[in-house]
């Protein structure tokens, strides 16, 4: 069946440091991918996604290109913020009909000043 | 302003009690789902409902139970049959169709059993 990994956290990093979240995925066909965000307390919100090989979504600096060869779709953003401290979940959509995602674990973004 | 509610944000119950989490939306969307989410182990699928009156099993069905009389309402039963019923609880829903439409969340009940 589908799958998704991510890389564990909790992620620490300093204010404009580089972030990287890596996500992997297993599935058949071509599936769609998508990071969600998850601030304290919240439910999640959509923060980018990815409908086909070699497309790349951003929103809000973050940026994600879906690698069709290494089966990825990593979370990258240039300078982060203390704002942007949350759970961040990979996802994917398969191709079985309907509109059920498959989540990662989440991985924990902390950033401090 | 158009979104999800769950309600209520917290919940305490007994062990061996039922007990009826809410979902309602007014985005007019056709499809609902509930996840619920355990620490260190994401969010997992338990029902969800492309169309009123029709509803499928997700992959953690056992326990709980579903209905959808009305587009707008999502009601989750978490029933003493569920052996680890202490989690967060999310609602969603979405455009249905083959796109890829986003599906939006509801700030989540957290449900505690003792």
């Amino acid at each position: 069946g589908d799958s998704v990994t991510q890389m564990e956290g909790p992620v620490t990093l300093s204010e404009e440091a580089f972030l990287t979240i890596n996500c992997t995925y297993t599935a058949t066909g071509y599936p769609s991918l998508f990071w969600y965000v998850q601030y304290p307390g919240e439910g999640l919100q959509l923060l980018l996604k990815a409908t086909k090989a070699d497309d790349k979504g951003s929103n809000k600096g973050f940026e994600a290109t879906y690698r069709k060869e290494t089966t990825s779709f990593h979370l990258e953003k240039g300078s982060v913020q203390v704002s942007d401290s949350a759970v961040y979940f990979c996802a994917l959509r398969g191709r079985g009909g309907g509109n059920k995602l498959t989540f990662g674990t989440g991985t924990q973004l902390k950033v401090e000043l | 302003d158009g979104g999800i509610t769950q309600s209520p944000k917290y919940l305490f119950r007994k062990e061996g009690q039922n007990v009826t989490l809410s979902c309602e939306q007014n985005l007019n969307h056709d499809a609902m789902y509930w996840y619920r989410q355990d620490p260190g182990q994401g969010l997992r699928l338990i029902y969800y409902s492309q169309i009123v009156n029709d509803f499928q099993k997700g992959d953690i069905a056992e326990g709980y139970s579903v209905s959808r009389e009305k587009k707008e309402s999502f009601p989750l039963t978490v029933t003493s049959a569920q052996k680890n019923p202490t989690a967060f609880y999310l609602c969603a829903s979405s455009t249905s169709g083959l796109q890829d439409y986003e599906q939006y969340f509801g700030p989540g009940t957290r449900l505690t059993v003792t």
